[in-house]
């Protein structure tokens, strides 16, 4: 099966920073990656897939991009709604999510 | 508006059987792939399998840890999926989602419910 890792594992950021968090694959998943955002206590959210399509909805601050086994997650500029967790996934079967990235306040 | 709701989770004894439902509403669900996704607590997120459409075949395809163990089934009539656990194991403790896979991976969740292993 394909893992996944991501990194960092927790970053510390400011209210305007722009924010990078990278996953990689173990073997390629050409675009088949999709991220997604977890606030506590709430079920997650997609934000990307095919590694840089925006899902509806979501803002524009957020983008993706990478293929093969590489992929970043960025925010142009962190909003306060943004402090969150955040799972990147290959979804070629079967599915496999990485550990996450915590985003908290510096 | 696309509405997921699970049920069946609860206390259950290692080795034991669990059988969990999501019922969908909003969108034509015999369209539509559905998948497990499970989360432990304090931990990260783990997908359990998902379930193609019958018109894709109705296949259900799974995570190595649940393989042989889980099914994952639908009933198109009820727009219900299901999740029956067998041989539960101490580790199976976790939060479980549905999530619809309309062309992209889980872009609508359940609120979970919640399967405790325990003895």
């Amino acid at each position: 099966d394909i893992q996944m890792t991501q990194s960092p594992s927790t970053l510390s950021a400011s209210v305007g920073d722009r924010v990078t968090i990278t996953c990689r694959a173990s073997q390629s998943v050409s675009s088949w990656l999709a991220w997604f955002q977890q606030k506590p206590g709430k079920a997650p959210k997609l934000l990307i897939y095919k590694a840089s399509t925006l899902e509806s909805g979501v803002p524009s601050r957020f983008s993706g991009s990478g293929s093969g086994t590489e992929f970043t997650l960025t925010i142009s500029s962190l909003q306060p709604d943004d402090f969150a967790t955040y799972y990147c996934q290959q979804y070629n079967s079967p599915f496999t999510f990485g550990p996450g990235t915590k985003v908290d306040f510096k | 508006e696309v509405q997921l709701v699970e049920s069946g989770g609860g206390l259950v004894k290692p080795g034991g059987s669990l059988r969990l439902s999501c019922a969908a509403s909003g969108f034509t669900f015999s369209d539509v792939w559905m998948s497990w996704v499970r989360q432990a607590p304090g931990k990260g997120l783990e997908w359990v399998g998902r379930i193609k459409s019958k018109t894709n075949g109705g296949i259900a395809e799974y995570a190595a840890p649940v393989k042989g163990r889980f099914i994952i089934s639908r009933d198109d009539s009820k727009n219900t999926l299901y999740l029956q656990m067998n041989s539960l194991k101490t580790e199976d403790t976790a939060l479980y989602y549905c999530t619809t896979d309309r062309y992209k991976p889980s872009d609508c969740w359940g609120q979970g419910t919640l399967v405790t292993v325990s003895s």
